[in-house]
């Protein structure tokens, strides 16, 4: 069943192009960033993350990129599967406290 | 699901009676925390725990309480149901080091309450 927003921003792509999925983050004291995949009906699944002192981190056929200037954060897949349909969202956890905030996401389409 | 389970997965129960959900780690984490996800929203933090017996509440708690007398349990209680709780529920944890690591979500529990 649906878990997620039913009219979250759609990114659709071709199978084998690369995908950028963008977030805007609130807070300029976050220091702490993590992207989730979260597929229908599921819990959210960490993808990669990254601190504030990096601007980019690489992991399998993913990169997140950090603009601190704009509070900005990218995802980027290589090589999109079908495998890779679902809802993607950032999520900031503020310096110093337990708390994170969460994006309200974007739906990722992997067209064949 | 990083050794987190969730139960009951489905619910559905009427206005005005209590439901307790459950959460159950086996990472021996500290931190553990519970969400709610709507249409349209971001996940919104319920209540957290940032130790046995250590707990606080998050931006949406009115209505919920939680307890901690296990570092392995963080049940979620609604005393009476409301339409308004209807909702699916995560349960999250994060690791030793401290809040500012990863953090792991448990499979959800949908709740409907009528």
């Amino acid at each position: 069943g649906e878990s997620v927003g039913l009219h979250l921003p759609t990114l659709s792509v071709q199978e084998g192009d690369n995908s950028i999925i963008n977030c805007a983050y609130s807070n300029s004291a976050s220091d702490y960033f993590i992207w989730y995949k979260q597929e229908s009906g599921k819990g959210p699944q960490f993808i990669i993350d990254i601190r504030s002192n990096m601007d980019k981190r690489q992991g399998q056929r993913v990169t997140v990129l950090l603009n601190k200037t704009v509070k900005h954060l990218s995802l980027q897949i290589a090589a999109t599967q079908p495998g890779d349909s679902a809802v993607y969202f950032c999520a900031e956890n503020i310096k110093g406290t337990y708390k994170y905030i969460f994006g309200t996401g974007t739906r990722l389409k992997v067209l064949a | 699901d990083a050794g987190i389970t969730q139960s009951p997965r489905h619910k559905v129960t009427e206005t005005g009676t209590p439901v307790t959900l459950r959460c159950h780690q086996t990472e021996n984490h500290r931190y553990m925390y519970w969400y709610r996800q709507d249409p349209g929203h971001g996940l919104r933090l319920i209540h957290y725990s940032y130790g046995v017996k250590d707990t606080d509440k998050g931006e949406v708690s009115d209505g919920y309480s939680v307890s901690r007398s296990k570092t392995e349990d963080f049940p979620l209680t609604l005393e009476s149901a409301t339409s308004s709780q209807t909702s699916v529920y995560f349960c999250a944890i994060a690791g030793l080091a401290g809040p500012n690591n990863e953090q792991f979500f448990g499979p959800g529990t949908r709740l409907t309450v009528l």
